[in-house]
């Protein structure tokens, strides 16, 4: 079956601006991950999501991100007021059960001029 | 907090070679391991996943191997290929398990093949 999508594939935008990404996980995939891969710093855990409830946002960098799931399916990361250190590639996954092997996106590289 | 570390950063092997990855991470605690492949500009691509009660896990030429008190993972990549040129992680989940699926990842192996 289709593997998680993730769009759009590029972004680049100007500082300050607000961005959405979105990402369509695999179809009855309970669990979502949202991760950002940077230079230098490896892959860090940014949200995940049970159903469309979030019960560990303890990633999230600062309260310019937020992310929402709807129905279960698609999930929408969205970064306000855009600095240049959130540059990077926002990764999403999905698993079910929740836990188990992630399957992951092929990434949207966001980039902040 | 958990640490995790891959060595080494960069390997560069002739093509037939078989060779080692290593994995270690800081807390011995983890409910399961992952080894992923991520190509460049792509998405990770899950190869294995090792429960902390398993010793070690095989798909085709591919081997890991867990030991947990230790804090270490090897994945092993049997007769490697060209088609094998990629960055390699591992990522541990912490073994409060529950609803805690944090992964914490390594920085990655970045590994090429030479024909």
């Amino acid at each position: 079956g289709a593997g998680v999508s993730q769009s759009p594939s590029n972004k680049v935008t100007e500082k300050g601006k607000d961005v959405e990404l979105r990402c369509d996980p695999i179809s009855g995939h309970t669990a979502l991950y949202w991760y950002r891969q940077s230079l230098g710093q490896g892959l860090e855990f940014l949200i995940y999501f049970q159903g469309n409830s979030a019960p560990d946002k303890s990633g999230l960098p600062s309260d310019r991100f937020s992310a929402e799931r709807t129905g279960g399916s698609v999930s929408t990361l969205t970064i306000q007021r855009t600095q240049q250190e959130d540059s990077a590639v926002y990764l999403c996954a999905s698993s079910s059960p929740p836990g188990e092997r992630q399957y992951f996106g092929p990434g949207t590289r966001l980039t902040v001029t | 907090k958990q640490e995790v570390t891959q060595i080494p950063a960069a390997l560069s092997v002739p093509e037939g070679e078989n060779l080692v990855l290593n994995c270690s991470f800081t807390d011995s605690a983890i409910y399961n391991l992952q080894w992923f492949r991520q190509d460049p500009g792509k998405g990770l691509t899950s190869l294995l996943l090792i429960q902390s009660s398993q010793r070690e896990q095989t798909s085709g030429r591919l081997n890991a191997s867990l030991d947990k008190s230790s804090g270490r993972s090897t994945l092993y990549i049997a007769a490697s290929q060209p088609g094998d040129s990629a960055t390699y992680l591992c990522a541990v989940r912490p073994g409060s398990g529950g609803s805690n699926y944090k992964l914490t990842f390594g920085k990655g192996t970045l590994l090429t093949v030479n024909p």
